[in-house]
């Protein structure tokens, strides 16, 4: 199964409007890392969260971490239609710090 | 290069085929990943190499697939006798060193087998 589940799935929104995606994940983590996919390819790094932190924030993305619910969420503020892409959480495990365990993904899709 | 760099960017092959794909990390990283993502869907871990050595090879689907790292850069994943089922495209990444695991990604290979 996997470590980290995405939801929602698929999200659709206005320009303008807030955009929120969750993240569960199972096991204990020293990090965990948003990334963003456009068109089917390669991923691009946008936030990582240590275990120790709560909340972070880069430009329109607000990234919250609950250690104790096991999740996360991404807020993307004031969105645009850039911002189109699909969304990834993946979380940096304890027990092996290499990897990375990728959760399933949300389908953003904002109109203009 | 500046980046990782895929090659090549799309493959198409007759069923029972080798198919060999190539990944460049970015110069002076240590780290490097393999990943499979079948349309529509999230990262399959495949193998990671840590310098020349893979510790986990944990996600290779079946022995047909193997992978290689030679030099501490560049990587070969190799597929052989593909199937039909082995179509999708197949993400490299690197990083730096084991304690900032934030992977920088290639473009990707889009493998289709017919």
């Amino acid at each position: 199964s996997q470590q980290g589940e995405e939801d929602p799935q698929a999200l659709s929104i206005q320009e303008g409007e807030n955009a929120t995606m969750n993240c569960s994940y199972k096991t204990s983590i020293n990090n965990l890392q948003w990334y963003r996919q456009n068109s089917g390819r390669g991923l691009v790094h946008l936030i990582l969260i240590r275990s120790n932190e709560r909340e972070k924030h880069s430009g329109r993305l607000r990234v919250t971490l609950d250690t104790s619910k096991k999740s996360s969420s991404l807020l993307i503020t004031a969105s645009r239609a850039a911002d189109t892409a699909s969304y990834f959480c993946a979380t940096g495990l304890v027990e092996n710090t290499d990897k990375l365990i990728f959760g399933t993904g949300t389908r953003l899709q904002v109109f203009p | 290069g500046a980046g990782v760099s895929q090659s090549p960017s799309n493959k198409v092959t007759e069923k029972g085929k080798d198919v060999e794909l190539r990944c460049d990390p970015i110069s002076g990283h240590t780290a490097l990943y393999w990943y499979r993502q079948s349309l529509g869907q999230g990262l399959e871990f495949l193998i990671y190499f840590q310098g020349n050595s893979a510790p986990d090879k944990s996600g290779l689907p079946s022995d047909r697939f193997s992978a290689e790292r030679t030099g501490g850069s560049v990587s070969t994943l190799t597929i052989q006798r593909t199937q039909q089922e082995d179509s999708a495209v197949y993400l490299c990444a690197s990083s730096l060193a084991v304690a900032k695991n934030i992977q920088y990604f290639g473009a990707g290979t889009r493998l289709s087998v017919l």
